[in-house]
């Protein structure tokens, strides 16, 4: 059974670069890695979700249009890890940011919370 | 950017059936929007209920189903339980990009 960890800062300052992991462990890890899409969302407090985007086991990624000159997703292989990171933050990217695996969604993450504050 | 529409909230009984509706602002829902559905309850993660539109986890309860309806997706409940109060997204893909809806707030009373 894969399990997925969100881990980073938990504040980061306006216009800084928000830098997230995705620790993966459990099940088939080095297979995981490479046959799966991994996917980022996020839910500011006490609001909805939103997609932030993924990026498919042939490592193309697809961005929310909202977020896409700011976003970038990768994967560590080597640490079995899938990484966000997010330019140029401001109070509205305050969130709690998911990670979760694959077409069919199985697993997430528990979440992280990233405030962005001075 | 379409827009994904939920009803806001939705109220059944207990041993009840609802069905809660996902609209694409741009057109009728297909399955090529490969729709999801996602239950979340207060202070926990979300979870799949339902992928590409009517497929089902194998921790997803039989008595929810989802289907198109309508020219929506569809999550229905069929005999709600107390512990299905929570709240229901959908997920709409657009080409492989991904817009939620805003969330269903479903009430078990």
């Amino acid at each position: 059974q894969v399990q997925l960890q969100e881990s980073g800062p938990g504040l980061v300052k306006p216009s800084e670069t928000l830098s997230l992991t995705c620790n993966i462990s459990g099940g088939y890890i080095s297979g995981s890695i490479s046959e799966y899409e991994w996917i980022w969302m996020r839910q500011p407090p006490g609001k909805g979700l939103e997609w932030i985007g993924y990026i498919s086991f042939t490592g193309s990624t697809n961005y929310n249009p909202s977020l896409k000159s700011r976003v970038t997703i990768s994967v560590v292989t080597s640490k079995n890890q899938i990484s966000l990171m997010l330019s140029s933050v401001t109070a509205a990217d305050t969130a709690v940011y998911y990670c979760a695996r694959g077409s069919s969604v199985d697993s997430w993450g528990q979440g992280t919370l990233v405030t962005v504050s001075s | 950017q379409a827009v994904v529409t939920q009803e806001p909230s939705v109220t059944v009984s207990p041993g009840g059936t609802v069905t809660l509706t996902c609209g694409s602002s741009i057109g009728a829902v297909t399955s090529g929007h490969h729709s999801y559905w996602f239950q979340q309850k207060s202070g926990q993660a979300p979870r799949t209920l339902i992928y590409a539109t009517s497929n089902k986890h194998s921790w997803t309860p039989a008595r929810f189903s989802g289907s198109l309806l309508g020219g929506k997706a569809a999550l229905t409940l069929s005999g709600a339980q107390p512990e299905d109060e929570a709240d229901y997204y959908c997920l709409l893909s657009y080409s492989g990009t991904g817009v939620f809806g805003g969330g269903t707030k479903l009430t078990v009373l």
